[in-house]
């Protein structure tokens, strides 16, 4: 199994929709999560850490589930400049940071 | 802003020859990674450093890689005899704080091309 998986994508959604990513992890000693953004060949950009109470930044909600082992992004209102790879990243106990497949998001208009 | 800077941006090589790639992590951070990312792949650790030794690394990570963080500065990855299989988008990322906290700031990547 791998160490952190996601939804496959892609999701191609009209600007305005919302949308909702998820993630799953394997490792229960893992110790902190965030979402990261991706464009077409550029570096991954930090867009939310995930906190266990659940967080909210703007039209973004990121949630946690320790006893599942999940992690959620939600987009609402969607942009077209929403389009990019979101990647589900985990922190390990030895602060090494894994990520997952990533998960392709096309906004059309 | 402080970034981390990598160099080359992109390199051509023939299978077999070596290759180091080098990254400049922003200067008051204390983890070190190295990521690839092969075209329209997923990003794959490699190797994490910390206190000037490796503490982990990928099953990617064989014995033809290498890291080394020379002068306080510099951080390379070095692929001694490079296979096709190496043609990737190579990530350095640093993070500054222990504990939970602490976001990963990437470079913009040196894209390797072996042919």
């Amino acid at each position: 199994r791998k160490e952190v998986e996601q939804d496959p994508g892609p999701f191609n959604v009209p600007e305005g929709a919302t949308v909702a990513f998820n993630c799953t992890y394997s490792n229960s000693a893992s110790q902190s999560f965030f979402w990261y953004r991706q464009d077409c060949r550029k570096e991954p950009k930090l867009l939310m850490s995930v906190y266990s109470s659940g967080n909210e930044d703007g039209r973004f909600t990121a949630q946690l589930n320790r006893a599942s082992q999940y992690i959620s992004l939600l987009i609402r209102d969607s942009k077209l400049s929403d389009s990019a790879t979101y990647l589900c990243v985990v922190k390990r106990r030895n602060n090494d940071m894994r990520f997952g497949a990533g998960t392709r998001l096309t906004v059309k208009p | 802003e402080p970034e981390v800077t990598q160099t080359p941006s992109h390199q051509v090589t023939q299978m077999g020859q070596e290759v180091i790639l080098r990254c400049v992590p922003i200067s008051n951070h204390l983890y070190f990674y190295w990521y690839r990312q092969i075209l329209g792949q997923k990003v794959e650790f490699l190797v994490s450093f910390y206190n000037n030794e490796i503490s982990e690394k990928s099953e990617i990570f064989d014995d033809q890689f290498s890291v080394e963080r020379p002068d306080g500065s510099n951080f390379t990855l070095k692929i001694r005899s490079t296979k096709l299989e190496d043609s990737a988008m190579y990530f350095c990322a640093s993070r500054g704080q222990t504990g939970n906290t602490g976001e990963l700031f990437f470079g913009e990547g040196s894209r390797l091309t072996v042919l």
